[in-house]
């Protein structure tokens, strides 16, 4: 099983700043690598897919980058409707694993 | 428009069985795997498995085979996930969640069914 780590676990930032969030897999996942978005009491939201394509609706301040093994989740400058928790999550032969999450919240 | 509508929150007690349903709309359900994934109380996402609405076939995390079931009724555009032999770790919120086409990610989510199980 590939095995998703976060990092940071936890990210103090005000509105307008500039968030950077990683995500390692345990082995090459090659692109096939999503981001979510998730607030409290509800449900997950796509934000990127196949590591850099945004999902339709998502806006331009979230983009996403990497390959292989080491992945960035970027969020230009942060609007209050940003602090959430979000997810990277891969795919492999019909196999899903999601990372521990990173919590971005107000500083 | 596209949405998923799952079955009311559900307790059970330990060693018990749920079943937990999902209904799509607004899409052509064969068209679109489904997968189910979980999230206890304060943790992250766990995704279970998923299924093929065409054809049945699954796909199950290896924490949960021998203990989910997935299943669909085309004729009612719903999928169902069964998990048995429940504990109480299994507490939790189930979501299913519409995959992309050939990429499977998930870009439509049902609100979600809470489970809980207790003695």
């Amino acid at each position: 099983e590939i095995v998703l780590t976060q990092s940071p676990a936890t990210l103090s930032l005000s509105p307008g700043e500039r968030a950077t969030l990683s995500c390692r897999a345990s082995q090459s996942v090659s692109s096939y690598l999503a981001w979510y978005q998730q607030k409290p009491g509800q449900a997950p939201r796509l934000l990127i897919y196949d590591a850099s394509n945004r999902a339709t609706g998502i806006p331009a301040r979230f983009s996403g980058s990497g390959s292989g093994t080491d992945f960035t989740l970027t969020i230009s400058s942060l609007e209050p409707e940003d602090f959430a928790v979000y997810y990277c999550q891969q795919r492999s032969n019909f196999l899903f694993t999601f990372g521990p999450g990173t919590k971005v919240d107000i500083k | 428009q596209v949405q998923l509508v799952q079955s009311g929150a559900e307790v059970k007690k330990p060693g018990a069985s749920v079943k937990v349903s999902c209904k799509a709309s607004g899409y052509t359900f064969t068209s679109y795997y489904m997968h189910w994934v979980r999230q206890a109380p304060g943790q992250g996402l766990e995704w279970m498995g998923i299924i093929n609405p065409s054809g049945g076939s699954t796909s199950y995390a290896q924490k949960f085979q021998g203990r989910v079931t997935m299943t669909r009724d085309t004729s009612t555009s719903t999928v169902y996930m069964e998990l048995s032999s429940l504990r109480s770790e299994d507490t939790a919120v189930y979501y299913c969640a519409r995959g992309i086409r050939f990429s499977h990610y998930m870009d439509v989510w049902g609100k979600g069914t809470t489970v809980t199980v207790s003695s």
